[in-house]
């Protein structure tokens, strides 16, 4: 099993902060997505990223796919209290669906 | 509405009952797939299905089983369920490739006595 880490796993933030989370593994991925999870609820796909060097923006939210592919982040700007959730990337190795790996995860909090 | 629906979304039981968590998608999916999210752990995938009668092993395959004689549904079971099951489940369906967005249920909480 491939192992993809997370950092940091908790940050608590005002309204108003900008934060970065990592995602970084030891293996190139074929392809790397990033969901968002909210209490009782399932995780629902932010952003896909293929390319190495590729960067994405959804509004406040930027997206960056490492040159070697063996990482990614996720950047907020002016965090708001509605980005509060768990944040996962999850990388693919093998250029299927079926071995989608997670990652453990970073739980936002942000305050106001 | 796009969906994909799990029952029941919570649950108790005691060692060794058979249960069943049932997991229904409405996006003629050929993917769908189990995971188990445990805190620390992230998310593990249980078992996978590419296709109609087609199901393999994922990480974290051990005291489960599945079948997929539907392209809707992917049940899992729990033959003799232990307290190590305690979790939270989430079963997804998609596209065969990585690149297309998983779909998630709303997750079953399970907790073995």
């Amino acid at each position: 099993t491939q192992l993809l880490e997370q950092s940091p796993q908790f940050l608590s933030i005002q309204e108003g902060e900008n934060l970065t989370v990592y995602c970084n593994s030891s293996s190139v991925f074929s392809s790397l997505q990033w969901y968002r999870q909210e209490p009782g609820e399932g995780p629902v796909l932010l952003v896909t990223v293929v390319t190495g060097g590729e960067v994405k923006k959804l509004k406040r939210l930027t997206f960056q796919f490492g040159d070697a592919r063996k990482d990614s982040s996720l950047h907020i700007t002016a965090a708001q209290p509605g980005d509060t959730g768990l944040y996962l990337c999850a990388g693919d190795y093998t250029g299927t669906a079926s071995k989608l790996t997670f990652g453990t995860g970073t739980r936002l909090q942000v305050t106001l | 509405e796009a969906q994909v629906t799990q029952n029941p979304r919570y649950l108790i039981t005691v060692t060794g009952k058979k249960l069943t968590v049932t997991c229904s998608q409405n996006m003629n999916h050929e993917y769908m797939s189990w995971y188990r999210q445990d805190p620390g752990l992230g998310l593990r995938q249980i078992y996978y299905s590419m296709n109609v009668e087609v199901t393999d092993k994922g990480d974290v395959p051990e005291g489960y089983k599945v079948s997929r004689k539907e392209k809707r549904n992917f049940p899992l079971i729990l033959e003799s369920p232990s307290p190590n099951q305690t979790s939270l489940y989430f079963c997804a369906s998609g596209t065969r490739y990585s690149t297309g967005e998983l779909f998630f249920g709303e997750g079953s909480r399970l907790t073995v006595l």
